[in-house]
């Protein structure tokens, strides 16, 4: 019963950007997008949040739709390392509201030499 | 700082055998705790949640059981393995809006 849809895989060659989307058309006003990543053996790595506006860290870029139903990752130069599970999940800002914190089966990212 | 941790990171028990794994995070108090299982080549399955000491919410019917007995302690345990439960374990912890995981534990049933 995630909130999120991802598809199931994808690739991109190295260097290149990878963009990684993801729905989320029930999310209600007051839920964060969030995207965590999981290399092989590893438990989940927090990337990047936002609400509304788009975001930028030294990992990632998150552009989240004017009507926020859907949102996507951006890779700007993915590297080999990059291969990983990327979960997309949205999070209300009231901790006790949505204490449940499921996650879907996320999109695999394979990036090629 | 904020931190948590959990252990053993790697076991490997006999069917029938009692389980028992826990986790301990740092740095805040009250925080929401999970703990989640991911089979092999699987997605994030919630076991548990815990919004305070001795308050556990059960996602799915299943061989194993979860208690909070301090406010930063969360322990998942079983009395008798099943094959099944074989799996990579994750505790997890919300002391802000954003989720934290442990390392991880490898639980092989032999």
């Amino acid at each position: 019963d995630a909130k999120t849809t991802q598809p199931p895989s994808m690739d991109c060659a190295e260097g290149r950007a990878a963009n990684l989307p993801c729905n989320h058309s029930t999310i209600s006003g007051n839920e964060y997008v969030y995207w965590y990543r999981q290399i092989h053996s590893q438990g989940p790595q927090y990337i990047i949040h936002g609400l509304k506006n788009n975001e930028t860290n030294e990992m990632a870029s998150l552009i989240i739709t004017e009507d926020r139903k859907s949102s996507t990752l951006i890779l700007p130069h993915a590297t080999l390392r990059d291969t990983a599970v990327y979960y997309c999940i949205v999070i209300s800002e009231d901790t006790g509201a949505n204490s449940k914190l499921t996650f879907g089966k996320g999109i695999t990212l394979s990036v090629r030499p | 700082s904020q931190t948590i941790h959990q252990w053993p990171a790697t076991l490997v028990q006999p069917v029938g055998s009692p389980l028992s794994l826990e986790c301990t995070v740092e740095g805040t108090s009250n925080p929401n705790l999970y703990w989640y299982r991911q089979a092999a080549g699987r997605g994030l399955q919630l076991l548990f949640y815990s919004v305070g000491i001795g308050q556990i919410s059960s996602e799915v019917p299943q061989n194993l059981s979860a208690s909070r007995p301090q406010d930063r302690q969360f322990i998942l345990s079983s009395k008798k393995l099943l094959l099944s439960d074989s799996g990579f374990y994750l505790c997890a912890w919300r002391p802000s809006n954003t989720i934290y995981f442990g390392e991880g534990s490898w639980l092989t049933v032999v």
